[in-house]
């Protein structure tokens, strides 16, 4: 089966940095991704990784190490406008390539 | 390029009803893929379709059911409607079906059920 595990809820403050870890388990995984999504509003693409290390965009990076069955979303210069929830989503070949999501982490950003 | 859309954007409906979902993907996408989500489960997949096949499925009964027309366009139905199915329904569309190519969300259908 797949299981995909977040952290509920975290709380930085402007202008610091946070890392926002994701763990998984699957059996023929087959990319990463990670989602923002706002209240109220749909989910925007942030990243995406499919081979270990880091993929760098602008305030934005994600790691991954297959082996280990992790990723984490490193947020810099935090804004408020980036509180929200992030989600981490998981390809998995064994279940068609269809994309399993994790329940999310809701990203607090106070002054 | 105008994003992916979906309509209605707000349904009420009755225990027992049945209702169609509409969303238009982005022009030249051809994988549909539609997703619940609730406060308490998250984003569950529902189903994946491209050029009118579709690829998967997730867990869900057979009350929901989709197609895709040869215009890419994808709707869903849910009959039967229990309360348990309220939620926002999101359709998301990509150029490509599996792998890395990323998928681009609309704004989603809120559907209460009384």
């Amino acid at each position: 089966g797949q299981n995909i595990d977040q952290p509920t809820e975290m709380t930085a403050t402007e202008g610091a940095i946070v890392q926002i870890n994701c763990t998984y388990q699957t059996s023929g995984f087959n990319g990463l991704f990670w989602y923002q999504q706002h209240a109220g509003e749909a989910p925007t693409f942030l990243s995406y990784n499919v081979l270990d290390g880091l993929e760098e965009k602008g305030r934005f990076s994600s790691f991954l190490s297959r082996s280990k069955g992790y990723s984490y979303l490193l947020l810099k210069e935090l804004q408020m406008k980036d509180s929200a929830s992030y989600l981490c989503a998981v390809r998995d070949q064994e279940y068609g390539n269809k994309l399993v999501f994790g329940a999310g982490t809701i990203l607090r950003v106070k002054s | 390029k105008a994003g992916v859309t979906q309509t209605p954007r707000y349904l009420i409906k009755t225990r027992g009803q049945q209702v169609t979902l509409s969303c238009s993907p982005i022009s030249g996408h051809r994988s549909v893929s539609w997703y619940q989500q609730t406060p308490g489960q998250g984003l569950q997949f529902l189903f994946e379709y491209f050029s009118e096949t579709q690829r998967n499925k997730g867990n869900f009964p057979g009350r929901f059911s989709g197609r895709q027309f040869s215009n890419s366009r994808s709707e869903m139905n849910v009959s039967t409607l229990e309360l348990g199915d309220s939620a926002l329904y999101l359709c998301a569309s990509s150029s490509g079906a599996g792998g890395g190519y990323e998928q681009y969300f609309g704004p989603g259908t809120r559907l209460t059920v009384t």
